[in-house]
């Protein structure tokens, strides 16, 4: 399976600020995914990271609030924008090499002030 | 109606019992089959995938995957202390993504 590294793995925000999340595979993935894990909840998509193209966000998920970058096939961000207490989640970066399993990354613990 | 169902916990057993853990679906479509293993404050770990009909074993834990019934369950035998987490049923379509059941957590009994 692909090493997943995610950073940061945790931070403490302002609200009205952004935090950008990076996720960096050790190999050339075809899929990477951003998920959010609110507490207590199970994990829910956000979106599809597109190599080279604007991501495929789920409903309920917009870009303005999400913007998420994959320049290749290994690297991919998401920026978590104007946060407020309610973005208080852990954001998770998957992957998926050959559409069978998927793994995830550590996970970043965002907390908003 | 949800996209992935597992049985409400939480389930507690004692050390050595069999845990068993059920998830339904609702995509008649659906190919592929997994659960994670989550310990609090870390992220999800794969630890079965099944994509046919019938049982599949790894060490103590056994999937079972019914697709005329939707239902998929895993069962976790000879149960440790160290099975002490959140376990997630997670299905997958056509277009790579994944879907998540709300989880069932299970304490093993010393």
């Amino acid at each position: 399976s692909a090493v997943i590294s995610q950073k940061p793995s945790r931070d403490i925000c302002q609200r009205g600020t952004s935090l950008t999340i990076q996720c960096q595979v050790d190999s050339q993935v075809t899929m990477m995914f951003w998920y959010r894990q609110q507490p207590g909840q199970s994990l829910t998509l956000i979106a599809t990271a597109n190599q080279g193209s604007e991501a495929t966000y789920e409903s309920g998920f917009v870009i303005d609030k999400f913007p998420i970058s994959r320049p290749n096939l290994t690297f991919s961000t998401l920026t978590v924008s104007n946060m407020s207490p309610e973005d208080s989640s852990i954001y998770l970066c998957s992957v998926d090499s050959a559409n069978t399993e998927a793994f995830f990354g550590q996970g970043t613990r965002l907390t908003v002030v | 109606q949800k996209e992935v169902e597992q049985n409400s916990g939480p389930l507690s057993v004692p050390e050595g019992a069999i845990a068993s853990l059920n998830c339904t679906y609702s995509d008649r479509g659906s190919q592929s089959f997994f659960w994670y293993r989550q310990y609090s404050g870390k992220s999800p770990e794969l630890i079965m995938s099944i994509y046919s009909n019938g049982d599949k074993e790894d060490g103590r834990f056994t999937a079972q995957l019914n697709k005329a019934s939707q239902y998929v369950s895993l069962l976790i035998r000879d149960s440790q202390p160290s099975d002490s987490a959140t376990y997630l049923c997670a299905v997958k379509n056509g277009d790579y993504k994944l879907s998540f059941g709300a989880g069932t957590t299970v304490t093993v009994r010393a």
